[in-house]
């Protein structure tokens, strides 16, 4: 299994430009977690969707960031407009009822 | 979440067993306890849970006092690729879904 897949891997965007994370899970897993990691807030959980709904939304820092999950293996997390602070590496994780969290390798997105 | 404490870093000798405490003295009784790894510049890795039992897996051992207020993990013969952040968690939701990461604990695992 190539375990969970996240694209791109680096991003480096301009003030006010939109971006968009991409985030494959293991198949079969069937529910789907966004974080966000920085060095002053450590690693914290964004959203996380089962069986494609979301489910808990409540650490989406604010309006500019939205997720969706049109289907299975597919998830999307989308910032816009982004700015600086919004710069830290972002991870996605996937697992089914019985097993534990696996995450992907991460994003590291900076904005200028 | 119960609230968990760990040492911000230890060291360790490569070979020797690496003992990684952490304090979750606030635990309900149906809150597993997890352990995490996190490698410089990678996503976090699983290790192992437990609820009451002592557990153990082909990476480490879970130990749980019986009061359940605190627990160790332990690396039987640590490797320098062991060297890693170490967090221990105890989701409210016995899915695991809600992983709610505090500092953890710096090992470096030392030649």
């Amino acid at each position: 299994d190539a375990g969970v897949i996240q694209s791109p891997r680096h991003e480096v965007t301009e003030m006010g430009q939109e971006v968009t994370l991409r985030c494959k899970p293991i198949s079969g897993h069937n529910s789907l977690f966004w974080y966000r990691q920085t060095m002053m807030r450590g690693l914290e959980l964004l959203i996380y969707f089962n069986n494609n709904v979301p489910i808990d939304d409540s650490g989406m820092p604010e309006d500019r960031f939205s997720a969706k999950m049109p289907n299975a293996s597919f998830s999307t997390l989308k910032i816009q407009p982004s700015e600086p602070r919004d710069s830290a590496v972002y991870f996605c994780a996937s697992k089914t009822v019985q097993e534990t969290q696996y995450f992907g390798p991460g994003t590291r997105l900076l904005v200028l | 979440d119960a609230k968990t404490t760990q040492p911000t870093s230890m060291d360790c000798a490569e070979g020797r067993a690496a003992n990684l405490p952490c304090n979750h003295s606030t635990i309900s009784g149906n809150e597993y306890v997890y352990w995490y790894r996190q490698i410089h510049s990678q996503g976090p890795q699983y290790i192992i849970h437990g609820l009451k039992n002592n557990e153990t897996n082909e990476m480490a051992s879970l130990i749980i006092t019986e009061d359940r207020k605190s627990s160790t993990l332990i690396l039987p013969h640590a490797t320098l690729r062991d060297t890693a952040v170490y967090y221990c968690i105890t989701p409210k939701e016995t899915s695991g879904s809600r992983l709610t990461f505090g500092e953890g604990t710096q090992l470096t695992v030392n030649p």
